[in-house]
């Protein structure tokens, strides 16, 4: 079946530099994109989100690109911080329900 | 209030043990739905709720029993369980099933642990 997968499954960074995670996917029908982060011992949190008809998306630190042609979606981390460790999990949504995450990148914040 | 509160934040239970899992948001999300969560996996989706109504069962094997009582609460049922079935049990709710702009919003799980 169609899935969502990422290219790196840790990614190790010092304080203060930035961070890029990677993800892929393969159903060309999504049209939303979810970025989660996941603490250890709680639940996804939601990071920050995308539509299809846009290429990118800011919030506070955080940047999402989306390249429909190569289906594939990344998020930025600027000043990455000690809090930011953690797993991140991209998604996505192809309408109805039905949201498919990713298999996770783990970051690891050097100090 | 902008939490999904979980109970219990963990259990044991044996293969014979009929136990439930209880999910509670007060955000008026109209959406909900349990997740199961393996160590260093993604969550997978099992059920959704919509307005009340089940609305996706991902085949789901039935000794896992979903319950929606009302708009606030959800409800997992279990009853002779596997030991492969240990894992994080999660419940999200939504606003509606998408378009939102804000995604999930997640519990803290339940850690299950069948013996």
């Amino acid at each position: 079946g169609e899935s969502v997968g990422l290219h790196l499954p840790t990614l190790s960074v010092q304080e203060g530099d930035n961070s890029i995670i990677n993800c892929a996917y393969s159903n060309s029908a999504s049209d939303y994109f979810i970025w989660y982060k996941q603490e250890s011992g709680k639940g996804p949190q939601f990071i920050i989100d995308i539509r299809s008809n846009m290429d990118k998306r800011q919030g506070q630190r955080v940047t999402v690109l989306l390249n429909k042609t190569v289906k594939h979606l990344s998020l930025q981390i600027a000043a990455t911080q000690p809090g930011d460790s953690a797993v991140y999990f991209c998604a996505e949504n192809t309408g109805g329900f039905k949201t498919i995450f990713g298999a996770g990148t783990r970051l690891f914040v050097k100090a | 209030d902008t939490e999904v509160t979980q109970t219990p934040k963990h259990l044991v239970m044996g293969m014979t043990n009929k136990k439930s899992l209880k999910c509670e948001q007060h955000m008026g999300h109209r959406a909900m739905y349990w997740y199961k969560q393996k160590a260093k996996k993604p969550p997978e989706l099992m059920f959704v709720y919509s307005y009340e109504k089940l609305s996706i069962n991902e085949s789901v094997p039935s000794r896992f029993s979903p319950e929606c009582p009302n708009s606030s609460l959800l409800n997992l049922h279990l009853h002779a369980l596997q030991p492969e079935d240990s894992a994080l049990y999660l419940c999200a709710s939504s606003q509606e099933a998408r378009d939102t702009g804000y995604g999930y919003t997640f519990g803290s799980g339940t850690r299950l642990t069948v013996v």
